[in-house]
């Protein structure tokens, strides 16, 4: 079945360590994105590729960054993790921008120590 | 700012009710919107979408009712399941593409 896979589905790191995450996908969609969702809130976007167009949230932290080497990886990056990062992270992909349904992968859960 | 709420943060219902999760925005350039379950501990999973040009769009056991008018949006879950209880996210976008969530309903069904 297509679908958004993402890895791992937990990761523990250390306050200031980076830590990578990673999203495939198997839909061949367009366009990437990284959410991050803290408990009991919406998921909040930090970024999306749309092909190799990187575009960044204007309130996301220049701690996180994001790299997408081809159609079907998307990394997301945090250079020095703070407590406050601990969150799940969401990766969706969508055909386009616009008009496109967004379809999520089941979230790698990060833990701050 | 632009904004998309939910009623009610929490909805119980009886299992083999009908539930409604209510959803209003205030954007009225909105023109595609689109209802997400979350289950603990996974990614939100698509349920329905509706574009502006409908008000009424029915999946299996579940409809999307869309009134333009008053920027108003429900969910309604025909003969309510255990395993639909998840908090459940509208969302909707513009043709700039980007989707505002709304803060999300936690519906739990009673057995």
């Amino acid at each position: 079945d297509a679908m958004v896979i993402q890895n791992p589905r937990y990761q523990v790191t250390q306050f200031g360590k980076p830590v990578t995450l990673s999203c495939s996908q198997t839909l061949n969609h367009n366009v990437m994105y990284w959410y991050q969702q803290k408990s009991s809130q919406a998921p909040k976007l930090l970024f999306h590729y749309y092909d190799k167009d990187f575009n960044n949230e204007a309130d996301t932290p220049d701690n996180f960054q994001s790299r997408r080497p081809n159609t079907s990886f998307c990394f997301l990056d945090i250079r020095s993790p703070g407590l406050g990062d601990a969150a799940m992270y969401l990766c969706a992909t969508s055909r386009e921008p616009t008009r496109g349904t967004q379809y999520f992968g089941p979230g790698t859960r990060l833990l701050v120590l | 700012g632009e904004s998309v709420g939910l009623h009610l943060p929490t909805l119980s219902v009886q299992e083999g009710d009908n539930s409604i999760i209510n959803c209003a925005y205030s954007n009225s350039a909105s023109d595609y919107f689109i209802w997400y379950k979350q289950e603990s501990g996974k990614g939100p999973q698509f349920i329905i979408d509706i574009r502006s040009n409908m008000d009424k769009r029915q999946g299996q056991r579940v409809t999307v009712l869309l009134n333009k008018t008053v920027k108003h949006l429900s969910l309604q879950i025909a003969a309510t399941q255990p395993g639909d209880s998840a908090v459940y996210f509208c969302a909707t976008s513009n043709q700039g593409g980007k989707l505002i969530f709304g803060q999300g309903t936690e519906l739990s069904v009673k057995p």
